[in-house]
């Protein structure tokens, strides 16, 4: 059974940091695609960034790109959103999800929230 | 970017009555769609990917189409457990772009 597993949200102020991170089972994890996905509370889902099956490519949105950065450890089969210069409108659950074999974002773990202020 | 314009933002229906959700994209992306089913406190569950193929799990009352950049999910028979809110999502090109949902009540 394929799981997905994120940790490491909370409250931080504004300016800081923090670092997601989501631990997959149940498939080849070095085999797969993957992605950060976000919702604001009341709003809409977001695409946050997509890294590589080996982490040789990296793809952010515009508002994210200079201070997050996606990476995967393989070995340990874990998937990590480090988020630096942290704003309040960062506020949001944030969904780890794996893109199947057509690119689309086909499991997805339960959400970790992160709040963002002073 | 690649928009996504989702029709209408909210409805409600009766159970048992066919249901059409649109989603509009402002340039080509082929078949790169897919659409999910998103229930307070829970991930979003897919639906449809690739425009019409039926995700692992999804009840045959729903089904996708696709005519020119208009892409529609449709559920034949509205049950109570279809409230949610329905977003569409592009996954041709980079940025990833999700529509901004519609949402689903019963009467």
């Amino acid at each position: 059974e394929v799981q997905l597993v994120e940790s490491g949200g909370g409250l931080v102020q504004p300016g800081r940091s923090m670092k997601l991170s989501c631990a997959a089972s149940g498939f080849t994890f070095n085999n797969y695609d993957m992605a950060w996905v976000c919702q604001a509370p009341k709003k809409g889902l977001e695409w946050v960034a997509t890294i590589s099956y080996d982490g040789s490519s990296t793809y952010y949105r515009d508002s994210v790109k200079g201070r997050f950065t996606i990476s995967r450890d393989n070995a340990k089969s874990t998937l990590y959103l480090q988020m630096d210069s942290l704003r309040s409108e960062d506020t949001a659950t944030y969904y780890c999800a794996r893109h199947d074999g057509t690119y689309y974002p086909d499991y997805w773990g339960q959400g970790v929230m992160v709040t963002v202020s002073s | 970017d690649i928009q996504l314009t989702q029709s209408p933002s909210s409805m409600s229906a009766s159970l048992g009555d066919r249901v059409s959700l649109t989603c509009q994209s402002s340039q080509g992306i082929g078949n790169y769609l897919s659409w999910y089913q998103h229930k307070p406190g829970k991930p979003p569950k897919p639906m449809i990917y690739y425009a019409t193929n039926l995700a692992d799990g999804v009840p045959s009352r729903f089904s996708g189409s696709r005519s020119g950049s208009d892409y529609s999910l449709t559920i034949s028979s509205l049950e109570s457990e279809d409230t949610a809110i329905y977003y569409c999502l592009q996954y041709d090109e980079y940025p990833l772009t999700f529509g901004s949902g519609t949402k689903l009540e019963i009467k």
